[in-house]
């Protein structure tokens, strides 16, 4: 089974320049997630998706961080203009559903490391 | 005060010890709890479940005490190849995940 797949893996860019982000996720997942994985730090949920409407997008810093998910499949996250403290991992993730309890296949992409200079 | 604690270590332990990780979480919007592992520069990976009534995969035991809200992961016997961040997560009903920053282990020989 494919996996979640991320691009680009590596982005360097300088402060208050725009990058953009891009995740497929697993046939089938209908829900997808961004998370924000700063060094030393676990992750954390930027904004999730059911299919191609936001279920929860209260930790997204909306002046400068936008995503969309417009048919329901793949996704991009935005980042406009970028901070020094943007510099993360950021992760995508996918699951066949996010009610009740257990993992419901919840799977990682291997992320995009963002360093802001 | 963050929804998942844990230690962040570093622990270093020689082949074959038995190490414990612990966490306490604070949200109650967490109804499902995990450990997960991440190896450098890795993404976080399913390592298991976490039950009440406690469960076991191989040298792995993990256990929730819901009333203490705490969280535990024993690994025994550990080898080489355990060495990795182990996250204590939480996760609500829609899916989100409370992640903790990470224990550090090192698994020395």
């Amino acid at each position: 089974e494919a996996g979640v797949a991320q691009s680009p893996r590596y982005k360097i860019i300088e402060k208050r320049q725009s990058v953009a982000f891009w995740c497929n996720p697993i046939s089938g997942h209908a829900t997808l997630y961004w998370y924000q994985q700063i060094l030393g730090q676990g992750p954390k949920l930027l904004i999730q998706f059911q299919n191609n409407g936001v279920v929860d997008d209260s930790q997204l810093p909306k002046d400068r961080f936008s995503a969309e998910r417009l048919k329901g499949v793949d996704s991009t996250l935005k980042i406009q203009p970028a901070k020094l403290e943007d510099s993360a991992v950021y992760l995508c993730a996918s699951s066949l559903g996010g009610m009740g309890t257990g993992n419901y296949g919840y799977t990682f992409g291997s992320g995009t490391r963002l360093t802001v200079v | 005060r963050k929804e998942v604690e844990q230690d962040p270590g570093p622990f270093n332990v020689p082949e074959g010890a038995t190490v414990a990780f612990n966490c306490t979480y604070s949200n109650s919007a967490s109804q499902s709890f995990f450990w997960y592992r991440q190896d450098c520069r890795k993404e976080p990976k399913l390592l298991m479940s976490v039950y009440s009534s406690g469960n076991e995969d191989g040298r792995f035991t993990a256990q929730l005490n819901r009333a203490s809200q705490y969280i535990s992961l024993l690994i025994r016997d550990s080898k080489l190849s355990d060495s990795a961040t182990y996250l204590c997560v939480g996760g609500s009903t829609l899916g989100r995940l409370y992640f903790g920053r990470g224990t550090q282990l090192t698994v020395w020989p």
